[in-house]
């Protein structure tokens, strides 16, 4: 079983849209969920991370978590076509601290 | 005033030889790494050092070795270079190695990667 899994896509949407993006996570124990954008060519950038469980918002960005489900979610309000990009799912277990381990991404497409 | 920085940004090269790739981060920060990207996009640690100790080192071959001269500079050397090595390699900084009370300190910052080229 994967670390952490998340839907390749690609994920379509048009613009002004609400994009949802999901990613499950297959140790318990971890405590803290990131998410990354990268786009094509370029390096990761955080854009949210969360500890706690429920939703954490930040300008269109919304992260959710479930532990108990070991589900971790990113919705995309009022999404752009700025806002295509791979979104990575990051978790960290606990067990040694500063190691990500990360989903494959899924790469999220915005039309106008 | 690059946070994070990597070079050379490209690197193309043959088959048994030996290369470097250095890192440099201008934040401050007190725990650098190094991840690598394949060409399917999937980001995977390979080693971080905390104030140039050795805090993670994953199950990579021997021919990697990291070297972090002070706290600002993490390099990797790469001996006898294999196809398999060609990815995109990325080094990124954070202000500790996280822990749950400082949350901030998980954040990692990246370089903008060293693309990797074996022939």
């Amino acid at each position: 079983q994967k670390e952490v899994e998340q839907n390749s896509g690609p994920l379509s949407v048009p613009e002004g849209a609400i994009a949802s993006l999901n990613c499950t996570y297959s140790d318990r124990g971890s405590q803290s969920f990131f998410w990354y954008r990268q786009y094509s060519g370029k390096s990761p950038e955080l854009i949210m991370f969360i500890y706690s469980n429920g939703d954490k918002e930040d300008g269109r960005f919304t992260a959710q978590l479930n532990k108990a489900s070991q589900y971790v979610s990113l919705l995309i309000r009022d999404s752009q076509p700025s806002d295509s990009a791979t979104y990575l799912c990051a978790v960290d277990r606990g067990s040694t601290l500063g190691r990500l381990y990360f989903g494959r991404g899924t790469q999220l497409t915005v039309w106008p | 005033d690059t946070a994070v920085s990597q070079t050379p940004k490209y690197l193309v090269t043959q088959m048994g030889n030996d290369k470097s790739i250095k890192c440099e981060q201008n934040l401050g920060h007190d725990t650098m790494y190094w991840y690598k990207q394949d060409s399917k996009k999937f980001l995977k640690i390979m080693f971080s050092y905390n104030n140039k100790e050795l805090i993670i080192n994953e199950t990579v071959p021997n021919r990697f070795s990291p070297k972090s001269p002070d706290k600002a500079h993490l390099n990797l050397h790469i001996n006898s270079l294999e196809l398999g090595d060609s990815a995109v390699y990325f080094c990124a900084s954070s202000q500790g190695s996280g822990t749950v009370d400082h949350p901030s300190s998980y954040e990692q910052y990246f370089g903008p990667g060293t693309r990797l080229t074996v022939t």
